[in-house]
């Protein structure tokens, strides 16, 4: 079957770095995307990454190995508002997106 | 408007009646997803729609019918709503198909007694 692994929550203190991990298992892939979800909001596109390596955007960065169906987000010098849930979501051969259940940052001053 | 509107914002509705979740994009975007949202679960997809005329089904489609007769509308119906079918609901569009980023709306909260 299809399945994404993320954990479900992360604590993290203000102006440090924390990694997001997550592992996939798909029929077929066509990408590996993130999204930011703030409670009670819709969630926004972060990254996407189809090929391995590091992509960085400003404080974000997203890592793939298609090789390990494996991929993380990395968010350094946390702000507060950064207290999120960020959901891991592989694209399968039928370019549907496959969603984990989030990972619950909470940052601490 | 710019982007993606949903309507209601919520709604409490009882078992067995009719409802139709509204979604409207004013983007040009070709395809339109419906997902629902439950705790502890990752979005699922129900029905999608890759252009104008054209519907599709997801993962968990049962219970569920969409319509596409414009590019901006993707209305998403419940014929007799049942109390599994409480969730969140976010309809999200995109360009097109296949790899391009998935935009949504803010989500319809609906309760089902």
């Amino acid at each position: 079957g299809q399945n994404i692994d993320q954990p479900t929550e992360m604590t993290a203190t203000e102006g440090a770095i924390v990694q997001i991990n997550c592992t996939y298992q798909t029929s077929g892939f066509n990408g590996l995307f993130w999204y930011q979800q703030h409670a009670g909001e819709a969630p926004t596109f972060l990254s996407y990454n189809v090929l391995d390596g590091l992509e960085e955007k400003g404080r974000f960065s997203s890592f793939l190995s298609r090789s390990k169906g494996y991929s993380y987000l990395l968010l350094k010098e946390l702000q507060m508002k950064d207290s999120a849930s960020y959901l891991c979501a592989a694209m399968d051969s039928n370019y549907q997106l496959i969603w984990g259940a989030g990972t619950k940052l909470i940052i601490k001053p | 408007i710019a982007g993606i509107t949903q309507a209601p914002t919520s709604q409490i509705l009882a078992a067995g009646r009719r409802m139709t979740l509204r979604c409207t994009q004013d983007m040009r975007h070709n395809a339109m997803y419906w997902y629902r949202q439950d705790l502890g679960l990752g979005l699922r997809l129900i029905h999608y729609s890759n252009t104008a005329g054209t519907t599709g089904k997801g993962e968990v489609p049962d219970g569920y019918s969409v319509s596409r007769a414009n590019t901006d509308d993707f209305p998403l119906t419940l014929a007799s709503a049942v109390p599994s079918q409480t969730s969140v609901y976010f309809c999200a569009s995109s360009e097109n198909s296949g790899t391009d980023t998935q935009y949504f709306g803010p989500g319809t909260r609906l309760t089902v007694l």
